[in-house]
């Protein structure tokens, strides 16, 4: 079993849709939950982090159960320029256990 | 922008040739981990520096070696190049032992090895 594993997608949904990506992982151990967007041909960038109480970013929100190991991320009012592949990622913790393991994305097109 | 930079931006070598690629971290950053990113799939952590020694390493071969400056910069060097090592090559930054540690990416080194 991947240690993240994620929606294959890809998703194609028309301006002003609501999107939700799922992910799971396999390491109970896991302390942190990012979700990062990738453009095609750039590097990662952080889109926010996940906590237990779930949190709310304008139209993005993401959620954690951790008795599921399951970790979402929902576009509400979906915009042309959200266009991209959305990685969800996993910390062991900071120091000495502070890499990130990434899903293989989830590609998201938005048409008008 | 991250300010985290990474030099070449691309690169091409041959099968057993040797690579080296830079990274500089972001300021106030004292921690550079790498990742390889083969096309189509994520980010896959190689290994991470901080205070100038490997911290963590994940399953690459000993060809995948590194070094940290003491103005916290890094290297990765690639020894022995194969075909399968091209791959967008991502450095990322970020302060070590915070929770929730955030790791900032560089616009990464795109190496093509023929």
């Amino acid at each position: 079993r991947k240690e993240v594993e994620q929606d294959p997608g890809p998703f194609n949904v028309p301006e002003g849709a609501t999107v939700a990506f799922n992910c799971t992982y396999s390491n109970s151990a896991s302390q942190s939950f990012f979700w990062y967007r990738q453009d095609c041909r750039k590097e990662p960038k952080l889109l926010m982090s996940v906590y237990s109480s779930g949190n709310e970013d304008g139209r993005f929100t993401a959620q954690l159960n951790r008795a599921s190991q399951y970790i979402s991320l929902l576009i509400r009012d979906s915009k042309l320029s959200d266009s991209a592949t959305y990685l969800c990622v996993v910390n062991m913790g900071g120091g000495s256990q502070g890499n990130l393991i990434f899903g293989k994305g989830t590609k998201l097109s938005v048409k008008p | 922008e991250t300010g985290v930079t990474q030099s070449p931006t691309h690169l091409i070598k041959t099968r057993g040739q040797q690579v080296t690629l830079r990274c500089s971290s972001q300021s106030g950053h004292n921690t550079v981990s790498w990742y390889q990113q083969a096309l189509g799939q994520g980010p896959q952590f190689i290994f991470q520096y901080y205070r100038e020694e490997e911290n963590g390493r994940g399953n690459f071969p000993p060809r995948f070696s590194g070094l940290q400056f003491p103005n916290y910069s890094s290297e990765l060097n690639v020894n022995a190049l194969e075909l399968d090592d091209s791959a967008l090559y991502l450095c990322a930054s970020s302060l070590f032992g915070v929770f929730q540690e955030t790791q900032y990416f560089g616009p990464g080194t795109r190496l093509l090895v023929l």
